[in-house]
């Protein structure tokens, strides 16, 4: 069956970076976008970014952009993404998600959600 | 950038109809998709390109887009579609943006 599974649970301290995994199964994962998406507790969804697991290309949200950066592994149907410089407002579960493509298509498939804590 | 504004809640009692609005600039143009999302559960999606819903949805989730405003419709509520939804649009086609989500509550 189609599956995004994550990597387990990190807690860094502010000003570190962390790094999480998405491994996908089940499909082409060349044919399908990946997307993180983030939600700090008790609020709701935010977008951070999308690649492009064919091309390498990606695309970031505007506030997030020089702090995020995604990419993939085609040899092992794995996506990362790396947020640098933590700060404790980056305390949030981190989800990945596919999409067919970009602009008329939705995340049909959703990863279990990584916790990311930041805290001195 | 754009924009997509939800009300905060929604109240329904079981067996009556919930409506929950989504609200953004020309947004009829646009596609709309709604995704639910249960307490310590990731979001699934529930409605794509406005209106269609995916294998496992049932009928009584239904979803339009007109004008500046999609709703997302439950008929016939029942206390498992307590959940906070979230609507979704792409800016520009290349940035994905969400609602601030509604959190449904069936009484």
């Amino acid at each position: 069956q189609v599956q995004l599974v994550q990597s387990g649970a990190e807690v860094k301290k502010p000003g570190a970076s962390v790094k999480v995994s998405c491994k996908a199964s089940g499909y082409t994962f060349t044919a399908y976008y990946i997307h993180w998406v983030r939600q700090a507790p008790g609020q709701g969804l935010e977008w951070v970014g999308w690649i492009n697991p064919n091309s390498g290309g990606t695309n970031y949200a505007q506030n997030l952009q020089g702090w995020v950066t995604v990419t993939r592994d085609t040899s092992i149907s794995t996506v990362y993404m790396e947020v640098s410089r933590l700060r404790s407002d980056d305390t949030a579960v981190y989800y990945c998600a596919r999409s067919p493509g970009i602009s008329n298509y939705a995340m049909d498939v959703w990863g279990q959600g990584t916790t990311v804590t930041v805290s001195s | 950038s754009y924009e997509l504004t939800q009300p905060p809640s929604v109240s329904v009692s079981p067996g009556q109809t919930a409506s929950i609005t989504c609200s953004g600039d020309k947004l009829g143009i646009k596609y709309a998709f709604w995704y639910q999302q249960k307490p310590g559960q990731s979001p699934v999606l529930v409605i794509h390109q406005n209106s269609r819903r995916p294998s496992g949805i049932p009928e009584r989730i239904s979803g339009s887009n007109s004008g500046n405003t999609a709703t997302l419709t439950i008929s016939g509520t029942q206390a498992m579609d307590e959940a906070d939804y979230y609507c979704q649009a792409w800016d520009s086609n290349i940035a994905v943006v969400f609602g601030g989500g509604t959190k449904l509550t069936v009484l």
